[in-house]
């Protein structure tokens, strides 16, 4: 079975400084890896994904992450945060197995509520 | 591009009571799923449908859930009888193809509150 394990369910920076969200999952075959935000009353905005290509995945808003496999890792990183980033970001797993029932199905972690500061 | 629709946004009932949710997915996207986030969770798969077929309902409250999707276009979600741990943001989203290449785009979603 999939799992995601977000460490840190609230997250506080400085504006401008250093943004790392930190994700571990638990897969038993090889994974498609994604992040999400999400701003109040709104729905998930697909922020990056992995699916095996370079294993640095760079996404929109400046934001990137890095698949490690032998740390079962994929955390989300931007080297300045804005204002505007404030929200809550959901990392998600998918397995990569066609034609089984939880083909394209995404186990999401908890969720990480990130607050930055002036 | 016109997004994943929802409605209603809102939704405040007595608990026993019944409600309904409809989606309208992404024009051409054959793949359409059913997410439950209860606060301070993650979104959690309820139903997916491949075009107007059910590929996992393994997580749906049978009991009281049930979803359908006509023609393999839009959807509805239904609650019967609900209880107070059914308040919870219910998303929706279609996909391209159930290759998650493609990704998913999600709906504003459908906050529900039972009292």
């Amino acid at each position: 079975a999939q799992s995601v394990t977000q460490l840190g369910s609230h997250v506080s920076v400085s504006e401008g400084a250093l943004v790392l969200l930190r994700c571990n999952y638990s897969s038993s075959v090889p994974p498609y890896l994604f992040w999400y935000v999400q701003y109040p009353n709104q729905g998930l905005q697909l922020l990056l994904k992995y699916t095996s290509a370079a294993t640095l995945v760079k996404g929109i808003n400046g934001f990137e992450a890095e698949f490690k496999k032998s740390e079962t890792s994929f955390h989300l990183t931007k080297p300045s945060a804005h204002m505007s980033d404030a929200a809550e970001y959901f990392c998600a797993v998918s397995d990569r197995v066609a034609g089984g029932t939880s083909y394209g199905k995404l186990t999401f972690g908890q969720g990480t509520i990130l607050t930055v500061h002036p | 591009e016109a997004g994943v629709a929802q409605s209603p946004r809102y939704k405040i009932i007595e608990k026993r009571q019944s409600v309904a949710f409809w989606c309208n997915p992404i024009s051409g996207h054959a793949t359409l799923y059913w997410y439950q986030q209860i606060l301070g969770q993650g979104p959690k798969l309820l139903i997916q449908f491949q075009n107007n077929g059910v590929v996992d309902d393994s997580q749906l409250p049978k009991d009281r859930f049930s979803a359908e999707r006509l023609k393999g276009v839009d959807s509805t979600l239904k609650i019967q009888p609900a209880k107070l741990e059914d308040s919870a943001v219910y998303l929706c989203a279609s996909s391209l193809d159930p290759s998650v290449n493609y990704g998913y785009t999600f709906g504003s979603g459908t906050r529900l509150t039972v009292v």
